[in-house]
């Protein structure tokens, strides 16, 4: 089992519609959360972060955590084209410094 | 404000050689982590440095390693570079090497071996 787990997709939606990326953690103990967007042969681009259990949300984006089921998402409300890449969820490892474990990534793909 | 630049963009070398490449962290950040993103894979943890130590690292072998300077930024050098060395290297830099702050990533640099 992998330490973060998401779907690889392609996740397809209309434009407009709502985008929702789901990701699982093993580590219990993890406590941050983020959310990158890649373009294709492009860097990771920081889109959220959530530490606490609950909806963050930040724009167009809603960050959710649910700790005692070990699962975090992301939701995109009013979809664009320009939304589609890959997203991915990391975790900060436990037990000290900053080390970010990804998941596979989900690929998103906004149809007009 | 400047972000996170790494150099150089692009890179090719032959099997054998040795590399270094550079990052400078976003202003007001201490904290600088090396990752390894191979072609269609999620980025891999390298190492992380912080007050010019290397405070965690990942499975990597020791033909990989790196320095932090005083003024935060880093390199990573990779030794006996193998054709498996061919990925993406990000640089992410943060606040604090021990703690939540978000890491934010540099453009790359692309090495591929020949």
């Amino acid at each position: 089992q992998k330490e973060v787990e998401q779907n690889s997709g392609p996740l397809s939606v209309p434009e407009g519609a709502i985008a929702s990326l789901n990701c699982t953690y093993s580590d219990r103990g993890s406590q941050s959360f983020f959310w990158y967007r890649q373009y294709s042969g492009k860097s990771p681009e920081l889109i959220m972060f959530i530490y606490s259990n609950g909806d963050k949300e930040d724009g167009r984006f809603t960050a959710q955590l649910n700790k005692a089921s070990q699962y975090v998402s992301l939701l995109i409300r009013d979809s664009q084209p320009s939304d589609s890449a890959t997203y991915l969820c990391a975790v900060k490892g436990t037990g000290g410094y900053n080390k970010l474990i990804f998941g596979a990534g989900t690929r998103l793909a906004v149809h007009p | 404000d400047a972000g996170v630049t790494q150099s150089p963009t692009h890179l090719i070398k032959t099997r054998g050689q040795q590399v270094t490449l550079r990052c400078s962290p976003k202003s007001g950040h201490d904290t600088v982590s090396w990752y390894q993103q191979a072609l269609g894979q999620e980025p891999q943890f390298i190492f992380q440095y912080y007050e010019e130590e290397e405070r965690q690292r990942g499975n990597f072998p020791d033909r990989f390693s790196g320095h932090q300077f005083p003024n935060y930024s880093s390199e990573l050098n990779v030794n006996a570079l193998l054709l498996g060395d061919s990925a993406l290297y990000l640089c992410a830099s943060s606040l604090g090497g021990y703690g939540n702050q978000p890491q934010h990533f540099g453009d790359g640099t692309r090495l591929s071996i020949l």
